[in-house]
C-alpha cells in the first residue's frame, strides 16, 4: 500500500508555461515533505521542501504548496525551462532521522 | 553526487550469484539508506542504518542483507540473485534529519 503516490506518471508542457506536479499521501503522521529532480544516470538531487507547519515555500522558480487536510501537496515550476526536463519525486518523512518515504515520480517534458 | 560514492556503477549476475554493492560515504552523518527505483514504483527502501552498528529493514528487504562496516560504508549483499532484482540501487544519507543525499546509483541486471 503505496502511501506517497504521484497519480500522473508524465507530463509535458510548453517551455515558458507553468509545470504543476501533484502528490497525494495518505499518513497523516508525516510531518516534513521534500521534493527531488533525477536525470537519467545520476541519482537524485534535493529540490525543495516544506515543513507540515507550514502551507508554503517558495526557491526561485520552485514552489512547494501543502494542503494538510486534503493531504496533498504540489510543485509549480514557473516559468518552464528545458533543463527541467526530468523525474520528479515527491517524498515525505515522519519523525527527522527516520526513513523518506518516495512517491512513483513523474516524468517532466519541458518543450522548446 | 558529492560526498556519497557506490560502486560499481554497473554490474550483470546470473540467476544464483552473489554479490556485495558498496557504499561509502564522507559526509560523517549517522544515517544511511539502501533504495532500489523500479519503473511506476518510485525509491522503495531497503535496509537502512541510523548509526553505526545497527540495521533495520524497510519495505522491500526480502532477498538481501547489510552491513554497517563503520560510520562511513554501509554494504547491500545479494546472497543468490534473482531476476526481480533488477533495478538500479540507491545508496542515500540522510543530513539535517530530513533531507537526502543519493550516490549516482548501481544498475544490476540478473539473467
Amino acid at each position: 500500500d503505496q502511501q506517497v503516490k504521484q497519480n500522473s506518471p508524465s507530463l509535458s508542457v510548453q517551455e515558458g508555461r507553468i509545470s504543476i506536479l501533484n502528490c497525494d499521501y495518505t499518513n497523516s503522521m508525516f510531518d516534513y515533505f521534500l521534493w527531488y529532480k533525477k536525470y537519467p544516470a545520476e541519482g537524485p538531487t534535493f529540490l525543495i521542501s516544506i515543513s507540515s507547519i507550514k502551507d508554503k515555500n517558495e526557491d526561485g522558480r520552485f514552489t512547494v504548496f501543502l494542503n494538510k487536510s486534503a493531504k496533498h501537496l504540489s510543485l509549480h515550476i514557473v516559468p518552464s525551462q528545458p533543463g527541467d526536463s526530468a523525474v520528479y519525486f515527491c517524498a515525505a518523512i515522519k519523525n527527522a532521522g527516520n526513513m523518506l518515504t518516495f512517491g512513483g515520480g513523474t516524468r517532466l517534458m519541458v518543450k522548446p | 553526487n558529492a560526498g556519497v560514492t557506490q560502486n560499481p556503477k554497473f554490474q550483470v549476475l546470473k540467476t544464483g550469484q552473489s554479490m556485495t554493492l558498496q557504499c561509502a560515504q564522507d559526509m560523517n552523518h549517522n544515517s544511511m539508506y539502501w533504495y532500489r527505483q523500479d519503473p511506476g514504483m518510485g525509491l522503495r527502501l531497503i535496509y537502512y542504518s541510523a548509526s553505526e552498528g545497527t540495521t533495520d529493514k524497510g519495505e522491500v528487504p526480502n532477498g538481501y542483507n547489510v552491513s554497517r562496516l563503520n560510520k562511513r560504508e554501509f554494504s547491500l549483499r545479494l546472497e543468490s540473485a534473482a531476476p526481480s532484482q533488477t533495478s538500479v540501487y540507491f545508496c542515500a544519507i540522510l543530513v539535517w534529519g530530513t533531507e537526502a543525499f543519493f550516490g549516482q546509483g548501481t544498475r544490476l541486471t540478473v539473467v
